[in-house]
């Protein structure tokens, strides 16, 4: 079945320094992918929605700015957070439907598990 | 505003008992979805219920839509220590796939 690649699973950075993670669908072509962030403890929130060949769309609240998005063919997407700082640390977990598939669920990532010292 | 609304949030139960999660929204939806997450683990689906009336069934789970009343259930049966997880619901209430979820229900299944 449909399968959705994140990378990497965990990464450790400095405030100040930015990270890029990757989203790929492995078996499909997703024009569209989306951004989730969640808390410990708490569910998932939708941060964007990323649009292959355009700009991504932000949910309120989420700075674009310093959540760069990428969607640069049909089988990836690339969240940067830059300047990231503690308060960024969280797990984020991306998703991509396949649309050839009515009925297909909504694949996601194993997600990513940020820790910003 | 887009609201899911799930309860309980925690539900500590007994092997073999049965019991239902429930989970409420706020707008017109044409999908619903019910994932489960282990521990520091991604999202796990469990079922896609798309219209009126669906019931779907996977072993000792069973979910179902109500659209009329913006309800869905999940349905434990004969529970094992084995489904203790958070379960989310999620809607699509934009027909665009970005979901909006419940805030879980923290299920705890004691021998």
């Amino acid at each position: 079945g449909a399968v959705v690649s994140q990378h990497p699973s965990w990464v450790i950075c400095k405030s100040g320094t930015s990270v890029k993670i990757e989203c790929r669908s492995l078996d499909f072509q997703a024009t569209t992918m989306f951004w989730y962030r969640q808390f410990p403890k708490q569910s998932l929130m939708l941060m964007a929605t990323s649009n292959e060949g355009s700009k991504a769309t932000y949910e309120q609240g989420v700075e674009k700015d310093k959540f760069l998005i990428n969607h640069a063919s049909l089988t990836l997407s690339t969240l940067t957070v830059t300047s990231a700082h503690p308060e960024d640390s969280s797990f984020y977990i991306c998703s991509a439907s396949n649309r050839a598939s009515s009925n297909s669920p909504l694949h996601f990532g194993n997600g990513t598990r940020l820790t910003v010292t | 505003e887009l609201k899911v609304e799930q309860n309980p949030l925690f539900l500590s139960m007994q092997e073999g008992k049965n019991y239902t999660i429930y989970c409420n929204y706020s707008t017109t939806s044409d999908r619903l979805y019910w994932y489960r997450q282990d521990p520091g683990k991604s999202l796990e689906s469990l079922f896609v219920l798309l219209s009126n009336g669906a019931v779907k069934q996977e072993g000792r789970l069973m979910a179902s839509l109500d659209t009329k009343a913006r309800l869905s259930t999940l349905h434990i049966t004969a529970a094992v220590h084995d489904l203790s997880a958070t379960y989310f619901c999620a809607v699509d209430m934009r027909g665009a796939d970005g979901l909006t979820f419940g805030k879980g229900t923290h299920l705890i299944i004691q021998p």
